[in-house]
Parts: structure tokens; sequence; C-alpha cells
């Protein structure tokens, strides 16, 4: 049972445009929810995350947005720019104490063209 | 640059001969994490060290094991292969468990079995 979705498995961008990548869960107890960017032959990094508590949070480019009443949330990067091509995984973390899993989507893979 | 350092990144091996991933780390993280990738599915949490704590995924299959000597490294032993093991293999590394967005990833070993 897949907890955490990202329904399109890819997405294509023109450069300056707004990237929208889309991320469904199911666990009403996720307390803390994360991107990673993973270029090819590298290790997803850390890129953006929220708490649970909020509904926005802003770095730079890229915002996260928290709907809990629909339990989706969703990263829109603006402006893109083709550095940011790569895959995006949406994770999500049980509230369950000092607990250190995460629990992963498939991923995002994010084309922006020039 | 401390990092998450991960040997090989491509590792064959036959149908039932044991097998063993390294992973080392330069940045003297309390807690190391392994994952298993399989294509095009989320990478799932196999089982965590904190510090000598060693924390097993309840669906982790017995054939998984793992193993960390120090603070630096660790390792993940396949004991009977088998062609459903084939798959990326991520190791992450953490400061303090109950923080997500501090786990760093190493670039991944894919495991072929044949």
């Amino acid at each position: 049972d897949q907890q955490v979705k990202q329904n399109s498995p890819s997405l294509s961008v023109q450069e300056g445009r707004i990237s929208i990548l889309n991320c469904d869960y199911t666990n009403s107890m996720f307390d803390y929810f994360l991107w990673y960017k993973k270029y090819p032959a590298e290790g997803p990094t850390f890129l953006i995350s929220i708490s649970s508590i909020k509904d926005k949070n802003e770095d730079g480019r890229f915002t996260v947005f928290l709907n809990k009443s629909a339990k989706h949330l969703s990263l829109h990067i603006v402006p893109s720019q083709p550095g940011d091509s790569a895959v995006y995984f949406c994770a999500a973390r049980p509230r369950r104490g000092n607990t250190d899993k995460l629990i992963f989507g498939t991923g995002t893979r994010l084309q922006v063209f020039p | 640059d401390a990092m998450v350092i991960q040997n090989p990144r491509y590792q064959v091996t036959q149908f039932g001969k044991p097998v063993t991933l390294s992973c080392s780390q330069t940045l003297n993280h309390n807690v190391m994490y392994w994952y298993q990738q399989k294509s095009s599915q989320a990478p799932k949490l196999l089982f965590h060290y904190y510090d000598k704590d060693f924390n097993n995924e309840a669906d982790t299959p017995d054939n998984f094991q793992s193993r960390r000597p120090n603070t630096s490294f660790c390792f993940l032993d396949i004991r009977s292969p088998g062609l459903g093991d084939a798959a990326m293999y991520l190791c992450a590394t953490s400061r303090t468990p109950g923080l997500p967005e501090t786990q760093y990833f190493g670039p991944g070993t894919r495991l072929l079995v044949l």
C-alpha cells in the first residue's frame, strides 16, 4: 500500500515558467513532509521541508504548500531553470516520537527546456 | 568535502552468492540508514543504526543483514541474493534522529543478480 503517491512520473516545463510537482498521502499521522532532488548517478539531496502545523514554506525559488484536508502537498519552482532538471521525491515522516523513518513517493522526473 | 561514500557503485553477483555493500561517512553522524530502491519504485527503508543500536523494519527480509563496526562504516549483507533483490541500494546518514531534513544520501550501489 503506497502511503505517499506521486502520480505524475514526469513533467516538462519551459525555462522561466513555473513547475508544480504534486504529492498525495494517505496517512494523517505524518508530521513532516520533505522534498528531495536527485540528479543521475548521485544520491537524493534534501531540498525543502514543511511541518504538518504549517501550510506553506518558502526557500528562494522553491515553495512547498500543504493542504491537510486534501492530504496533498505541492512543490512550486519559480522561475524554473534548466539546472532544476532532476527527479524529485516527496517523502513523509510518521508521527511516532523520535522516529527516523521516511516514506518516499516514486518520484517525478522534471525536465526544464530552454 | 565531508560526504557519504558507497562502494562499489555497481555490483554484480550470482543468484545465491552472498554479497556485501559498503558505506562510509566523513560527517561523523550518529545515524546510518540503508534504503532499497527498485526500478520506478520509491526508496524503501530496510534498517538503520543509531550509534550501535540496530533498528530493523518489520517487513525487511531476513536475507538482509547489517553491520556497523564503527561510526564511519556500515555494511549491508545479502546472504542469498535472489533475482528480486536487484535494485539500487542507498545509504544515508543523519546527525540526530528526529530531524528528517538532515538525512544525507550516498550515490548508491546498483546491484545486479545473475
